[in-house]
């Protein structure tokens, strides 16, 4: 079966530090990746998308970036957090999308 | 700009109660609308419409795409506390490579 890992599961990291979010997905082969961001009390907006190695797609121009460096691994990356980067990250994934999304269990990231 | 808009953004009921959420949508290229349901993290998946008209029910909850009016509605009857949740909408588009979501409802059902 398939399982998506997502860490660290929360993060406080004070601003002008990097960051470096994992995911990995386990049991499938060429997923479509994804990287989105939830505000508090907000919906989920889609930061990033990627449907294979070294391809990927920015949906929000912003301090953030991503990188696929394996088939099965999705990486969020920031050189310099900002506060506004707080919120909650999550990781997705879909080998077949008619069949919707299955979520990664999240980031929290504070930057203080 | 694309985008999906869900209503109301916050319910309170009492258990027993039956709630309708309601998500309108403007995206080109369009394929189907997603409902997941958020408790403390990741979303989990409740239905996927991509037909008009035809409802889909997974035991207390139903929900019916219109895509002549561009609008779908997720039904939840006799809730109970454990319906207590962030609803999602979501719009998937034709090329199938990413999904848009609303701002969500934040369900609270009172005992």
């Amino acid at each position: 079966s398939q399982t998506i890992h997502q860490w660290p599961a929360t993060l406080v990291q004070p601003v002008g530090s990097p960051l470096s979010l994992e995911c990995t997905v386990e049991g499938t082969s060429n997923p479509n990746l994804y990287w989105y961001r939830q505000a508090a009390g907000r919906g989920l907006q889609l930061l990033f998308y990627s449907v294979g190695i070294g391809q990927i797609s920015s949906e929000v121009p912003q301090n953030l970036s991503a990188s696929r460096p394996q088939d099965r691994q999705f990486i969020l990356s920031s050189k310099k957090l900002l506060l506004s980067d707080s919120g909650f990250y999550l990781c997705a994934w879909s080998r077949q999308l008619r069949a919707g999304y299955t979520f990664g269990s999240g980031t929290r990231l504070t930057v203080v | 700009e694309d985008k999906v808009v869900q209503s109301p953004l916050s319910l309170v009921v009492h258990e027993g109660d039956t709630v309708t959420l309601n998500c309108s949508y403007e995206v080109t290229n369009f394929r189907s609308l997603l409902w997941y349901k958020q408790e403390k993290k990741a979303p989990t998946f409740l239905f996927m419409l991509t037909s008009s008209g035809i409802e889909k029910k997974s035991g207390r909850l139903s929900s019916i795409l219109d895509k002549k009016e561009l609008f779908s509605i997720l039904n939840i009857t006799a809730t109970q506390t454990g319906d207590s949740a962030i609803y999602l909408c979501a719009a998937l588009y034709s090329s199938a490579s990413k999904i848009i979501f609303g701002s969500g409802t934040r369900l609270s059902i009172r005992p």
